[in-house]
């Protein structure tokens, strides 16, 4: 079955600290992939994609995420994390083998330590 | 601003009743998708409508129903409500349908609990 996997539930960071977080997924085909953060009592937003090109795409505030095909992978990389980075990370992929369905990982609680 | 809003904010329906839920896109968007996220999971995804029209649907029992009108907007509907069905319901548009590189916009969702 297509799936999006996390591999972190919850992270603990003090500021600083370099931050991956894990993300593969099982699909064939042309994919394209997200991450999304959801900042305490807001919306998901979009950190960043990845359409085609660079496999390392930039997004906001610092974070970036590298595409590795070959192993079915995009994680999620910031050199020196913030309080204010503290928010529930979400991976999620959609394919061309897979319709408009676009497949969220279970999500990385991230709490980072003042 | 997101420029997706969705209403309720919040509701409280009793098991066996009746929900809907609605969903105003974001400007210039045609494509209004819909998820569940129960606490402590990932959004799952609905349905996605497009023109008015189901384009795509996840692993929902039929009393999940939706619809969308000429002005993009969208309504849920959860009939037969059970206890389960308690989670942030996500309304999300997008721009194509079928377009891999439009990326979703999501609204701050509607809190469903049921009792």
């Amino acid at each position: 079955a297509q799936s999006v996997s996390q591999h972190n539930h919850h992270v603990i960071l003090s500021e600083a600290a370099s931050l991956e977080l894990g993300c593969n997924y099982s699909y064939g085909g042309t994919v394209n992939l997200f991450w999304y953060v959801q900042y305490p009592g807001q919306h998901l937003q979009l950190l960043l994609k990845y359409f085609s090109g660079d496999p390392l795409v930039k997004g906001i505030k610092g974070f970036e995420a590298e595409f590795i095909k070959s192993k079915f992978s995009f994680n999620l990389r910031k050199p020196s994390v913030q309080w204010s980075d503290t928010a529930e990370y979400f991976c999620a992929v959609i394919s061309n083998n897979a319709g408009n369905m676009l497949t969220f990982g279970g999500g990385t609680r991230l709490m980072v330590k003042p | 601003e997101t420029g997706v809003t969705q209403s309720p904010t919040h509701l409280i329906k009793t098991r066996g009743q009746q929900v809907t839920l609605r969903c105003s896109s974001q400007s210039g968007h045609n494509t209004v998708s819909w998820y569940q996220q129960a606490l402590g999971q990932g959004p799952q995804f609905i349905f996605q409508y497009y023109r008015e029209e189901e384009n795509g649907r996840g692993n929902f029992p039929p009393r999940f129903s939706g619809l969308q009108f000429p002005n993009y907007s969208s309504e849920l509907n959860v009939n037969a409500l059970e206890l389960d069905d308690s989670a942030l319901y996500l309304c999300a548009s997008s721009f194509l349908m079928g377009a891999l590189n439009s990326p979703l916009h999501f609204g701050n969702g509607t809190r469903l609990t049921v009792t």
